[in-house]
């Protein structure tokens, strides 16, 4: 079973801070890495796909970086804002993972205004 | 409307009964998938399929079972619930390529007392 690990587990910030999270997995076999951003009573939705090493994906203030070769993804917020608080989710899909997404547990983000 | 849609949205129903959670889709996604989630445990896969005709136990399949009645709906049944199936449960759906997005349901509320 792919371990996949997500750091911190939440984070408080005020409003107009930026801030990071990290995604770790293992880098072998590596196909691609999904972010998801969960609001609370909602449902996850996607903010990147990435597949190769050295890809930057930004959407707005928010942004991710992948490392393929040593297992890891940071996302990055820039200003925050109190609508970005939400769990942000991380998932990579690698082979022998019987082609399926394997899940971190999420890092929760909130903002205070 | 929505483009993965869950039915019932809340559900509460007694232990013993037979219980299932529907699952429709408009997207034209081959893939679909059922996931629970529970509190520090984060999204756990029960089932997923990859076409009519492809179905594939997750990581915790047992006390559930799916049918995939036709491309746009996939159903989750729990044949006689127990208490620690009171969950969260997503539907979600995607193309048949590793670098594209989930889709998520809005999700299903279910309580077994």
């Amino acid at each position: 079973i792919l371990n996949v690990e997500q750091s911190p587990q939440s984070l408080h910030v005020q409003e107009g801070d930026s801030t990071n999270f990290t995604c770790s997995f293992p880098s072998s076999n590596f196909y691609a890495l999904h972010w998801y951003r969960w609001e609370t009573a909602k449902s996850p939705e996607a903010l990147f796909v990435m597949t190769l090493n050295g890809d930057e994906k930004k959407k707005g203030r928010i942004s991710a970086t992948l490392n393929t070769k040593e297992g890891y993804s940071y996302l990055y917020i820039k200003g925050s804002q109190p609508e970005d608080s939400a769990t942000y989710l991380c998932a990579p899909w690698q082979a022998g993972n019987n082609r399926k997404l394997i899940w971190g547990l999420g890092t929760s983000l909130a903002v205070n205004p | 409307d929505a483009d993965v849609t869950q039915t019932p949205r809340n559900r509460i129903t007694k232990t013993g009964k037979r219980i299932m959670l529907e699952c429709s889709q408009t997207k034209g996604h081959d893939r679909m998938y059922w996931y629970r989630q529970d509190p520090g445990l984060g999204l756990r896969l029960i089932y997923y399929s990859f076409d009519v005709k492809d179905i594939n136990k997750g990581e915790i399949s047992d006390g559930y079972s799916v049918s995939r009645q036709a491309q746009a709906k996939f159903s989750l049944s729990l044949e006689s619930a127990i208490p620690n199936q009171t969950a969260l449960y997503f539907c979600a759906t995607s193309e048949g390529q590793l670098n594209t997005e989930a889709f998520f349901g809005q999700g299903t509320r279910l309580t077994v007392v």
